[in-house]
């Protein structure tokens, strides 16, 4: 079953807000992977993050590997109305082989 | 390149109904995956392939058979459909981790399929 707690389920915010979300887990995880998901799209990696304590950006966004190697977040900066969609973080552990673990996503939508 | 497309792209069915679902990816990806998508459960793993003639059971494989003649295709099928199976199915894949570092665990992902059984 799942493993990863992604929160918030849901966001609703104003054009121009800052967003946070994050997955946390009871298990360590070796690589922590942001997806997109548009209305009607398949999911498109954002940003992929490989070592403890990682901070990388791609343009408005930011994600950090937690130190304890549980948790990860994503920051958007500067929110416009095409961030809408489905985000959900991805772990892969040592363990599981070549499959990876999906949080359940979280919903953001942003008003004009 | 095309990436990962999926066939077809919506379908409905009636329960008992069989039919399969065709992923096909021109990257030259070693390993394969399936997943469906519900509201609120995120993307669960059904089966998955890490090569050519091979096929392995996921998180929720019940219901579901898949196979891997060829490199590039990654069938599911579905022998007797159940309004259960009313979902979102994506088709992912990946290159093998010696390809590069970068690309160790990234998975892409195709358009899906919305199928509705009744």
């Amino acid at each position: 079953g799942q493993q990863l707690n992604q929160s918030p389920q849901s966001m609703f915010i104003q054009e121009g807000e800052d967003v946070s979300m994050n997955c946390t887990s009871s298990s360590i995880f070796n690589t922590w992977l942001w997806y997109k998901q548009d209305p009607g799209e398949g999911p498109v990696l954002l940003i992929a993050l490989y070592k403890a304590g990682e901070l990388t950006s791609n343009g408005r966004l930011t994600a950090q590997f937690g130190i304890t190697r549980k948790d990860s977040f994503l920051n958007i900066s500067a929110s416009i109305p095409s961030d809408v969609g489905i985000y959900f973080c991805a772990g892969h552990q040592e363990t599981s082989g070549s499959r990876l673990t999906f949080g359940e996503g979280t919903q953001l939508t942003v008003n004009p | 390149n095309a990436g990962v497309t999926q066939t077809p792209k919506f379908r409905v069915l009636k329960t008992g109904q069989s039919m399969t679902l065709l992923c096909a990816q021109d990257m030259n990806h070693e390993y394969m995956y399936w997943y469906r998508q519900d509201p609120g459960m995120g993307l669960r793993l059904i089966h998955y392939s890490v090569g050519e003639g091979t096929t392995a059971k996921g998180e929720v494989p019940d219901g579901y058979n898949v196979s891997r003649l060829k490199k590039q295709n990654f069938l599911l099928g579905l022998e007797s459909a159940a309004p259960s199976q009313t979902s979102v199915y994506f088709c992912a894949s990946r290159p093998d981790r010696g390809l590069a570092e970068f690309l160790h665990n990234e998975q892409f992902f195709g358009p899906g399929t919305r199928l509705t059984v009744l």
